[in-house]
């Protein structure tokens, strides 16, 4: 079955540090990857997503994600962090195959020190 | 309105009890989406309607689970005889259609405790 992988759960970093959270996902097909995020009590929001062309993508607040096919990972980056990044981060899959199904990881809690 | 909006935003249930979960997508919105999360995983995917009909209901955990939707509008997830398993925050989202690369917009969620 189709499966997403967070493998950190929570993630505390200081302010200005780098920050990259893990996201694998298991299908052979072609995928479209989107990372939400959702911050104290708000709801979720897209942060960014890929669907084809340059594997590089560049989201909102300063998050870009790469793509690598090969490893089957879609890894969200930021180089320097900020208070106000604390929030919930969600890698998701959907199969280009199955237009409804979007499959979510478990999630990542980012706690940024002040 | 502006954004999905889900009613009631918090529901308190006895067991055995039926709930009603409402959700209001983003107008002309015809795609709406019905997920489930429990305490400390992600989203569990439930039920999806193009326009009224729902081509995919393989989410829903068993035959207690219900969900129909009016139209391109307001759609109601309806749990039957509630378990403690079913509590948990249910999440609405809608996207402009069904096709693939299409962003969801989510709700507030309702988070519904089973006694």
């Amino acid at each position: 079955a189709q499966s997403v992988s967070q493998h950190n759960h929570h993630v505390i970093l200081s302010e200005a540090a780098s920050l990259e959270l893990g996201c694998n996902y298991s299908y052979g097909g072609t995928v479209n990857l989107f990372w939400y995020v959702q911050y104290p009590g708000q709801h979720l929001q897209l942060l960014l997503k890929y669907f084809s062309g340059d594997p590089l993508v560049k989201g909102i607040k300063g998050f870009e994600a790469e793509f690598i096919k090969s490893k089957f990972s879609f890894n969200l980056r930021k180089p320097s962090v900020q208070w106000s990044d604390t929030a919930e981060y969600f890698c998701a899959v959907n199969l280009y195959s199955s237009a409804s199904k979007i499959i979510f990881g478990s999630g990542t809690r980012l706690s940024i020190r002040p | 309105g502006a954004g999905v909006s889900q009613s009631p935003s918090n529901k308190v249930t006895e067991k055995g009890k039926d709930v009603e979960l409402r959700c209001d997508p983003i107008s002309g919105h015809t795609a709406l989406y019905w997920y489930r999360q429990r305490l400390g995983q992600g989203l569990e995917f439930l039920i999806y309607f193009q326009g009224n009909s729902a081509p995919d209901k393989s989410g829903l955990p068993s035959d207690r689970f219900s969900a129909e939707r009016t139209g391109e509008s307001v759609s109601t997830l309806t749990i039957q005889r509630t378990q403690q398993e079913d509590s948990a925050v249910y999440l609405c989202a809608s996207s402009g259609t069904y096709r693939t690369r299409e962003a969801q917009y989510f709700g507030p969620g309702t988070r519904l405790l089973v006694l």
